[in-house]
């Protein structure tokens, strides 16, 4: 098993360009989350997606991001007209079941992205 | 409000000496808690449960209530426990939705 794959790792961006993350969850994992960690900071909950469905995005910001689990390929974590406060590490995170049965998730590697 | 507070940024020991992670927790009910640990160049992953009552590398971790502390605990340290620490926090709703801290890097000096 693979384990969770992130792509790009390294994203460079200018003001106001989109930025496009991807995230394949372990094999055999329906359940995605999406955690930003930004400098100096600890990781924040952003999103929580099962196949086709977002369940929990209680911690994205009202514009410009946006999160998909279609029934088939990887996740995305889209952000429109980037700024420099987007600069971040977004790491994913999936499970077989809601993690709230087990609290484990099972991380990527993370994508970090800069806007320039 | 829920929240985990990690008070250490950087944590350093030498090696056999004993180690004290601090975390506590803002909750209402009752908390779930666990450890994450990331070691260089590898990702984040659990490293303990305080609902399973395990030792994990001979790392252990008590939940208290009174104190609401979640301490992480090593009687004597290793140079292979440097890395990152994460104290994290199961949200209300128990939907996976984890709170972390922000984060203590342990390191264990020879």
């Amino acid at each position: 098993n693979a384990g969770v794959m992130q792509n790009p790792r390294h994203l460079v961006r200018r003001r106001g360009q989109e930025a496009r993350l991807r995230c394949s969850p372990m094999k055999g994992h329906s359940h995605v989350y999406w955690y930003r960690q930004l400098p100096e900071e600890g990781l924040k909950f952003m999103v929580y997606l099962q196949k086709e469905n977002i369940i929990d995005e209680s911690g994205m910001p009202k514009e410009r991001f946006s999160a998909e689990f279609p029934k088939e390929g990887p996740s995305i974590l889209r952000i429109q007209q980037v700024v420099r406060g987007d600069s971040a590490a977004y790491f994913c995170a999936s499970s077989p079941t809601a993690a709230g049965n087990t609290g484990e998730l099972f991380f990527g590697e993370g994508s970090r992205l800069t806007v320039l | 409000a829920q929240r985990v507070t990690q008070p250490e940024k950087l944590l350093s020991v030498f090696k056999g000496a004993p180690v004290e992670l601090k975390c506590n927790y803002s909750y209402s009910g009752s908390p779930e808690l666990f450890w994450y640990v990331q070691y260089s160049r590898q990702r984040l992953q659990l490293l303990l449960r305080h609902i399973s009552r395990e030792s994990i590398k001979g790392f252990t971790a008590d939940l208290n209530k009174g104190e609401t502390s979640f301490h992480l605990k090593k009687p004597f340290a290793q140079e292979e426990d440097s890395a990152m620490y994460y104290c994290a926090l199961n949200s209300v709703g128990n939907t996976g939705k984890l709170i972390f801290g922000q984060g203590t890097t342990l390191q264990v000096k020879p």
